[in-house]
């Protein structure tokens, strides 16, 4: 079955503590790794899309990155308007839908 | 803003009504997805329609049911509510068939009392 993991579950960094969130997935036919930020009552808000292992994209303070077998979002010196939950999902060539993950819901303390 | 226009944010309803849910999607997009986003289950796939054609099905329920217009926006109906149907339903939208650049919208807060 196609699953998408993602940890840690919850993530506490004071401002400028750089760190990283994991989604893993299942390794067969994989299209495309996406990544959303999701604020409390509002829709993802899309921020990368990932294609290939090796593949990298930056926005600001955040940068993702890609393996065979997972992908990490990398924040760096990050601030409390970066408080949200962050979501992966995965497309798979077998069909046009996104499987998400459970999430990671960061938060960074002044 | 993604683009993405839902309509209502928010409805309150009773156990065993009917509601409907529109979404219009972004200009020049295709394909229309709904998902349902409830405490205790993350984001679950309910649908997707493309160009007006139903393209693929999740995990949606015998009572909701969705279409596409031929102005591309779309509907789900969602009848006979029951108070676990209680969750934010999101519309996406991407150019294409194949999921690349999904785009959601701001979702409709969905209580079922």
């Amino acid at each position: 079955e196609d699953q998408v993991t993602q940890s840690p579950e919850a993530l506490r960094l004071q401002e400028g503590e750089s760190s990283s969130l994991n989604c893993s997935y299942t390794v067969s036919g994989l299209r495309g790794l996406f990544w959303y930020r999701q604020d409390p009552g509002k829709g993802p808000e899309f921020l990368f899309t990932l294609y290939s292992a090796g593949e990298e994209k930056e926005k600001e303070r955040l940068k993702a990155t890609l393996t065979k077998k997972e992908s990490f979002l990398h924040i760096t010196a990050p601030k409390p308007e970066d408080s949200a939950t962050y979501l992966c999902a995965a497309l798979w060539a077998s069909g046009s839908r996104l499987t998400f993950g459970e999430g990671t819901q960061l938060t960074v303390n002044p | 803003d993604s683009g993405v226009t839902q309509t209502p944010k928010h409805l309150i309803t009773a156990t065993g009504q009917r509601v409907t849910l529109r979404c219009s999607p972004r200009s020049g997009d295709l394909s229309v997805y709904w998902y349902q986003q409830s405490l205790d289950q993350g984001l679950q796939f309910l649908i997707q329609y493309y160009n007006g054609e139903e393209r693929a099905k999740g995990n949606i329920l015998e009572r909701f049911s969705a279409q596409q217009f031929p102005d591309l926006h779309s509907e789900l109906n969602l009848s006979s509510l029951e108070l676990g149907d209680s969750a934010l339903y999101f519309c996406a939208s991407s150019v294409d068939t194949y999921g690349n650049t999904i785009y959601f919208g701001e979702g409709s807060w969905l209580t079922v009392v």
